[in-house]
Order: C-alpha cells, then sequence, then structure tokens
C-alpha cells in the first residue's frame, strides 16, 4: 500500500518548455487534489477532482491543467513554463468519508 | 475571502512546556471538518488531528488537542509536553463540504523548541 505517489521528486525545466506532473494513489479516494507551495503562503489549491470524470478550478489555477485518467491517476501539466512556477507541488487524494487528505511526498519543480 | 487565518508566523516554546497554537475559520456551512498538519523540514505533510463540525468533545491525539470553540470559530491546537521533534511548520486546515470536498488551508505557524 503506497499510498499517495508523485514522479517526478525534482525538476527543472527553462522557461517555455512543457511537463507534467503525475500523481496517482491506490486508497480508492474518489476525490484528488494537486497544490502549491510556496514560502509564507501555505498551501494553494490549484485543481481539484471530486470524482473520476470531474475536475474543478481551485484557487490558482492559470498556466495549469489537470487530466483526472481514472479513479487513481489525477495529472497537472505546465503547457509552457514560467519562472512563476517554480514552486514546491503536492498531490493528494481523500475519501469522503475520510477525516484525513493524504499527501504525496512532494515535487521541487525550478524554472530557470 | 479568507477561509483559514493563522496569525502566529513562528512560535517558540521551552522543551516540556504546553504551546497553543491559533487557528480561526470562516464558513457559513453548518458541516465542515477542521484539521491540522505539521511538516517538518524534510517536508512532507503529516496530520495530525481531526475534528468534525459536530462533534461534541474536543479532539485528542496523544499530545495533541484540539480546542474547538465553534462560536467563535476557531480550532488552535495545543501541543503538551513539547519535544525537539515537534519543530516544524503547522498548518490548520478546513474541509468544506459545500463547495465539492475542497480543503483550504491556513499559511502556517513555524514552531521552534528550545532545549
Amino acid at each position: 500500500n503506497a499510498g499517495v505517489t508523485q514522479t517526478p521528486k525534482f525538476q527543472v525545466l527553462k522557461t517555455g518548455q512543457s511537463m507534467t506532473l503525475q500523481c496517482a494513489q491506490d486508497m480508492n479516494h474518489n476525490s484528488m487534489y494537486w497544490y502549491r507551495q510556496d514560502p509564507g503562503m501555505g498551501l494553494r489549491l490549484i485543481y481539484y477532482s471530486a470524482s473520476e470524470g470531474t475536475t474543478d478550478k481551485g484557487e490558482v489555477p492559470n498556466g495549469y491543467n489537470v487530466s483526472r485518467l481514472n479513479k487513481r491517476e489525477f495529472s497537472l501539466r505546465l503547457e509552457s513554463a514560467a519562472p512563476s512556477q517554480t514552486s514546491v507541488y503536492f498531490c493528494a487524494s481523500s475519501g469522503w468519508g475520510d477525516n484525513e487528505q493524504f499527501f504525496g511526498p512532494g515535487t521541487r519543480l525550478t524554472v530557470l | 475571502a479568507q477561509k483559514i487565518t493563522q496569525t502566529q508566523p513562528g512560535m517558540f516554546v521551552q522543551e516540556k512546556e504546553a504551546v497553543t497554537l491559533d487557528c480561526t475559520y470562516d464558513t457559513s456551512d453548518p458541516s465542515y471538518g477542521l484539521f491540522w498538519y505539521k511538516q517538518p523540514s524534510s517536508g512532507e505533510m503529516i496530520f495530525l488531528i481531526y475534528q468534525g463540525s459536530y462533534d461534541q468533545q474536543n479532539a485528542t491525539e496523544g499530545r495533541y488537542s484540539l480546542n474547538f470553540q465553534k462560536a467563535r470559530k476557531s480550532a488552535n491546537l495545543v501541543i503538551s509536553a513539547s519535544q525537539l521533534g515537534d519543530s516544524a511548520m503547522y498548518f490548520c486546515a478546513m474541509r468544506d463540504f459545500n463547495t465539492g470536498n475542497q480543503f483550504y488551508f491556513g499559511t502556517g505557524t513555524s514552531l521552534t523548541v528550545i532545549p
């Protein structure tokens, strides 16, 4: 039981490059989330998926797209990376009855 | 509008003393959940404690307790008998069932335990 896994752990991009952050969970959770964490800002929600087949914008969606590929997987895509997207990205999941949101280990992304 | 407010950017506590980390929240939904997470310098998010809006008793988990004052919309975390390993960032969060199961996080409090 791996919980929530994210790949890659670290990534360096040049401005304008694209990339996809992968997230998978093996807890049969309905809801999945993508956050970014910047110093002094806490965690800010980028996109979330309340259930398979649905996605919704969070607080800071600009510059990102997501795909809920199936119940297990929720990917985050940066089409044209910008230095302002340098951050730590966390994927998380939760079930409707859960009293907890489970987090992946995070991806540290640097955009030069 | 800010849903979760943590007004203490940094806190210091002497080892073995108790410390309270403040959190206030804003919602008009009667059904919600409140959480505290710990983030050590290694970066992972560690779940500490949960309080449901309908729970009558304050939640406790070992040395952690949540001081839930519904009328004041506050959900303070109390850590008793602080240990050096408690030094970390602490985040308060709220689960809003009314907005599709979204979670809202505060900006965090950095706790340093002094030997």
